[in-house]
């Protein structure tokens, strides 16, 4: 079993929709979550990053963080063309401990005109 | 600008040759890493450093060799005995709130 699971998609959504994105994870001691967007042949960009639990609301994103269940959300409001990408979730333990990132595979998220 | 830069952005190797990725930051950060990406999958790590002088193995490190001689640069070479280079190779930095942040990466094909 991989220790961050992520749906790889593709996700096709019409424009204006609310998308969805999900991770489980299975090392309770991560305590740093990150979402990162990557477009097609680019480096990832970081888009919401949220210590331990409890959300994060940045403009039409929102990230979710329930560490009972293991589980972290992206949500994309009124989600546009230029939304589409790649969205792979990232997370860590502690600081100190050489800061590694594990990564899921990625969702490819395609928003229709 | 701050950020990192890598290079080449595409970069071929022939059988048996030693091949080396440029990454540069200006950032100031301490760590540094290397990530593999091949197609459909995240982002494997293979080296990372989090001081000048020092470097770990990540999860795939065979067949690949760094250095970090300057707070600035990280260099990756793809050695002969990394038998299925062709990927795409993301540098990071990290940030003192563990936040990583990427280069725009290199694409390595082999000839």
């Amino acid at each position: 079993q991989k220790e961050v699971e992520q749906d790889p998609g593709p996700l096709s959504v019409p424009e204006g929709a609310i998308v969805s994105l999900n991770c489980t994870y299975s090392n309770s001691a991560f305590q740093y979550f990150m979402w990162y967007r990557q477009y097609s042949r680019k480096g990832p960009e970081l888009l919401m990053y949220t210590y331990s639990s409890g959300n994060k609301e940045d403009g039409r994103f929102t990230a979710q963080v329930d560490k009972s269940s293991k589980y972290i959300s992206l949500f994309i409001r009124d989600s546009q063309p230029s939304d589409s990408a790649t969205y792979l979730c990232a997370m860590s333990t502690n600081y100190n401990q050489g800061g590694k990132l594990i990564f899921g595979q990625g969702t490819e998220l395609s928003v229709k005109p | 600008d701050g950020g990192i830069t890598q290079s080449p952005k595409y970069l071929f190797r022939k059988e048996g040759q030693n091949v080396t990725l440029s990454c540069e930051q200006n950032l100031n950060h301490d760590a540094m890493y290397w990530y593999r990406q091949d197609p459909g999958q995240g982002l494997r790590l293979i080296y990372y450093s989090q001081i000048v002088n020092d470097f770990q193995k990540g999860d795939i490190a065979e067949g690949y060799s760094v250095s970090r001689e300057k707070k600035e640069s990280f260099p990756l070479t793809v050695t002969s005995a990394q038998k299925n280079p062709t990927a795409f190779y993301l540098c990071a930095s990290r940030d003192r709130v563990n936040i990583q942040y990427f280069g725009a990466g290199t694409r390595l094909s082999v000839l």
